[in-house]
């Protein structure tokens, strides 16, 4: 079966330090992988993805995921931590056993704390 | 301009009541989606339409019954509400059935179930 798991309800970093969000996958076939950020009382915003190619994926606001293949890994990462980055992450993994339907499976959530 | 918007932003309503929440996207994409987000924020698809037809009809109980009058529109009406009912329900679009589309959400109703 296709899941994500995020195994941080949270994670608490200081303003200015990298922060490292983890997410792991299991998926048959390649993995099409996602982060999203939810601010409180606000929908889901997409960060990044990957697809295929380069490891380092750039997205919004400054955040980078590394995908490892050996691992089964998808990292949400940022050099330096804001106190605004404080949210709910969701990593989130394409469904490759739901035919072409679109249809995503979500982690968990890890709530990031950027303390100033 | 909003993307994709949804009505009402907050519903308060009493068990047995049938109730619709509805979902407009501005983005031209070709396909909707409906998630329900619990207590726990743990997110789940329920259904799906491309080019107004049903793609993804998950685990639901049938009284929640999509409607999409067209590729902007995706609205979620459910009959008897119960109090299990009660989450945050987010409309999603994205432009294909893609393998690796990206799906933009909209800003969610929180639905309470008294």
């Amino acid at each position: 079966a296709q899941s994500v798991a995020q195994p941080e309800d949270q994670v608490n970093v200081a303003e200015g330090n990298p922060l490292t969000v983890k997410c792991t996958y299991s998926v048959s076939g390649n993995p099409y992988l996602f982060w999203y950020v939810q601010y409180p009382n606000r929908g889901l915003q997409f960060l990044l993805k990957y697809i295929t190619g380069d490891n380092l994926v750039k997205g919004s606001y400054g955040f980078e995921a590394e995908f490892n293949k050996s691992q089964t890994s998808f990292h949400l990462k940022k050099p330096s931590a804001l106190v605004s980055d404080s949210a709910l992450y969701f990593c989130a993994v394409r469904d490759n056993g739901s035919g072409n339907t679109g249809k995503l499976i979500f982690g968990q959530g890890t709530t990031l704390q950027v303390k100033p | 301009d909003t993307a994709v918007s949804q009505t009402p932003k907050y519903l308060v309503t009493q068990m047995g009541n049938d109730k619709s929440i509805k979902c407009e996207q501005n983005l031209g994409h070709d396909t909707m989606y409906w998630y329900k987000q619990d207590s726990k924020k743990f997110l789940k698809i329920m259904f799906s339409y491309n080019n107004k037809e049903l793609i993804i009809n998950e685990t639901v109980p049938n009284r929640f019954s999509p409607k999409s009058p067209d590729k902007a529109h995706l609205n979620l009406h459910i009959n008897s509400l119960e109090l299990g009912d009660s989450a945050v329900y987010f409309c999603a679009s994205s432009q294909y059935v893609g393998y690796a589309d990206t799906q933009y959400f909209g800003p969610g109703t929180r639905l309470t179930v008294l």
